[in-house]
């Protein structure tokens, strides 16, 4: 176990819908990443937060919005949604902003778009 | 800008064999290196990372991996395989930019250990 939650762990909708993904980062992290993984792309980074505050932007669409709440939960918001959206999306947290600290990673949500 | 190639994205061994991973990665900048693993239906859980100092990096599960600046390389050994190892393994960079940076993954080398 992590200590990095993620919910829902699977998610079924149909094009055009919106999604709201959500991580809890371990205890005492305060940097939250988000990554897409699907079969054609890979690991793709999105988005991180530190302490609230946006800190890098990786490949991540228009149509998908993220923020990180002062209780230092986040959550991923993916608009419609097409089924190219469809993927394992994952949450890791870390202690530090920087390149050297580990990332630990919750175990995703898994979204299928029909 | 960061980048990381996998060669082979399957690699089958006998269980007590040799297992070679091979990461290549292109950096701008002094990079930080990972091997991460990720099990079926789990996140990701890292291996080991080289940071700064030795080269020859020591893991969880008796992996490790060397760092060679001249040939931009952070390939993956252990030297027997068990069955246990079957996974998916990623290699990733990162730049030591003095900022906050993301990680930047390959696209992953699939281990299978038979019998």
């Amino acid at each position: 176990d992590s200590g990095v939650t993620q919910t829902p762990k699977h998610l079924i909708t149909a094009t055009g819908q919106r999604v709201t993904l959500r991580c809890s980062p371990r205890s005492g992290d305060l940097s939250v990443y988000w990554y897409q993984q699907s079969l054609d792309q890979g690991l793709q980074f999105l988005i991180q937060y530190y302490n609230g505050e946006e800190r890098a932007k990786g490949n991540i669409l228009e149509r998908f919005s993220a923020q990180q709440f002062p209780d230092l939960h986040s959550e991923l918001n993916l608009s419609s949604l097409e089924l190219g959206d469809s993927a394992l999306y994952f949450c890791a947290s870390s202690v530090v902003a920087g390149e050297a600290g580990e990332l630990f990673f919750g175990e995703g949500s898994r979204l299928t778009v029909l | 800008a960061q980048s990381v190639t996998q060669l082979g994205s399957h690699v089958s061994v006998s269980e007590g064999a040799l297992v070679l991973l091979r990461c290549n990665y292109s950096s701008s900048v002094p990079p930080y290196l990972f091997w991460y693993v990720q099990y079926p239906n789990q996140g990701l859980q890292l291996l080991l990372k080289y940071t700064t100092g030795a080269t020859l990096v020591k893991g969880i599960n008796g992996f490790e991996a060397e760092f060679k600046k001249s040939e931009t390389s952070f390939h993956l050994t252990k030297p027997s395989a068990h069955m246990s190892d079957a996974a998916e393994y990623f290699c990733a960079v990162s730049g030591r930019t003095g900022t906050a940076s993301k990680l930047t993954f390959g696209t992953g080398t699939r281990l299978q250990v038979t019998l």
